[in-house]
């Protein structure tokens, strides 16, 4: 089966730019989405298609994705950035998380 | 506005069955933009998917879970379920259901665009 696979933790400094990535095999050929998940909360879709932001969702949010990796970029990084990010796409007939990334800003 | 709520037992024995449904308001779960889905998260964990329905009846599930799932549509009531067997403690979750978008034959390039609130489902004896 199709694996996704994510740095289990990333660290920014308030203000910077955090990179969160998502990796699999030949994963730019697919499209990449990718949810925040707040302590408590239900996940949020910030990017779909690789590269697009549903209404609502902040500029500073970016998404990449060629080869094999996937990258989403939180540019400014906010202290209300920091959450659990994943990735996900799709592989025959299902759909596959990868294992999520804490982002924390210290 | 859209919205989507689970309802369902909160607690199950060893061997029983889960049985959850998912109400749709706010849109047509007969769209044909759209497919329906379930997603879990074991306490401390990551999301799993367990499976998409389509307004058809058409339905994709996760292959390590597919022998135990079935979901139904029913477009009269608005709601879509999810019923797995022989449930074990691992099988405790919180359990999501959530909009898929595009559905139909442009599944493939979708995501879940709006979320449930979540049902927490306990496996105990």
């Amino acid at each position: 089966s199709y694996e996704l696979t994510q740095p289990p933790s990333v660290s920014v400094s308030p203000g910077q730019t955090a990179n969160i990535t998502c990796s699999g095999d030949k994963l730019g050929d697919e499209y990449v989405s990718w949810y925040q998940q707040k302590p408590g909360q239900t996940p949020l879709l910030v990017i779909y298609r690789d590269s697009q932001r549903p209404s609502g969702i902040p500029e500073r949010f970016t998404g990449s994705n060629s080869g094999h990796t996937a990258t989403l970029t939180i540019s400014g990084t906010q202290a209300l950035d920091e959450a659990d990010y994943y990735c996900q796409t799709c592989d025959i007939n299902s759909v596959v998380f990868g294992g999520g990334t804490k982002l924390a800003v210290l | 506005q859209l919205q989507l709520q689970e309802s369902g037992p909160g607690l199950l024995k060893p061997s029983e069955t889960l049985s959850l449904t998912c109400t749709v308001s706010g849109t047509s779960i007969s769209s044909r933009d759209y497919d329906w889905g379930w997603i879990r998260q074991a306490p401390g964990k990551g999301l799993e998917w367990i499976g998409n329905i389509y307004y058809s009846g058409r339905t994709y599930y996760n292959m390590s879970l597919k022998s135990r799932v079935t979901m139904s549509v029913d477009t009269s009531k608005s709601q879509f379920s999810l019923e797995l067997s022989s449930v074990t403690a691992a099988d405790t979750a919180v359990y999501y259901c959530a909009r898929w978008g595009p559905g139909g034959s442009d599944w493939d390039v979708g995501s879940f665009d709006y979320w449930g609130q979540g049902i927490l489902v306990t496996v105990s004896s």
